[in-house]
């Protein structure tokens, strides 16, 4: 069964930086397509980003928001996805989710990790 | 940049039907999904490429597409179907995954 383990959250200044790990079990991380999504307290789903398998280009995509400040990028050798973030503001805090979604001999399987909270403040 | 449209909130009695319509410009080229998030939960995929339903996931869910307006329906719903419902598409690029604000459902 696939698993998704996000980890590094925690609290950051403005300004600040921090580092999201995803580390997948279970899947075959190295032709998933992640992305990262995330939820403000009470607010609703947000897309951050994504980013292809290395077979597909490995490209990145990234929502207006975080553009230029967010960066995304992955290890196959270690199933792990990674979330840079950068120049944090305080409308970055969130619940952050690594999602993937894979098809397989039994239909589509979707899979998101538990979450890990960013909160910002000074 | 991109938007879907979602109606804030729905009501429902017990076993009646409740639909939810999100309304996007590239929805006529670009599939839609649909996601349950009950209160504290991580979200649940119910239905994808407009109208698939995932393995597990209760008939009663079920989507359409016409147009700019993709459509979740619940036929019969249940008190445990009370959630938040997001759909998720992407824009015309399909560089840019959104999703709709979302709609909270409440079966009562």
């Amino acid at each position: 069964e696939g698993r998704l383990v996000e980890s590094g959250g925690g609290q950051v200044k403005p300004g600040g930086s921090i580092r999201l790990s995803c580390a997948a079990s279970g899947i075959t991380f190295n032709i998933a397509w992640m992305n990262w999504v995330r939820q403000a307290p009470g607010k609703g789903l947000e897309w951050v980003g994504r980013i292809k398998s290395q077979t597909d280009g490995g490209t990145t995509d990234y929502a207006a928001p975080v553009k230029s400040r967010f960066i995304i990028s992955r290890d196959d050798s270690q199933n792990t996805l990674y979330l840079q973030m950068n120049s944090l503001k305080t409308e970055d805090a969130a619940v952050y989710y690594c999602t993937t979604r894979l098809n397989t001999i039994f239909g589509v399987a979707d899979f998101w990790g538990q979450g890990t909270l960013v909160t910002v403040s000074s | 940049s991109y938007e879907l449209t979602q109606p804030p909130s729905v009501s429902v009695s017990p076993g009646q039907t409740a639909t939810i319509t999100c309304s996007g410009d590239a929805l006529p080229k670009k599939y839609a999904s649909w996601y349950q998030q009950k209160s504290g939960q991580v979200p649940v995929l119910v239905i994808y490429e407009d109208t698939k339903r995932p393995s597990g996931i209760p008939e009663r869910f079920s989507g359409s597409s016409s147009g700019t307006v993709a459509t979740l329906t619940i036929s019969g719903a249940q008190v445990e179907d009370e959630a938040d419902y997001y759909c998720y598409s992407t824009d015309s690029s399909g560089n840019q995954r959104v999703f709709g604000a979302g709609t909270k459902v409440t079966v009562l």
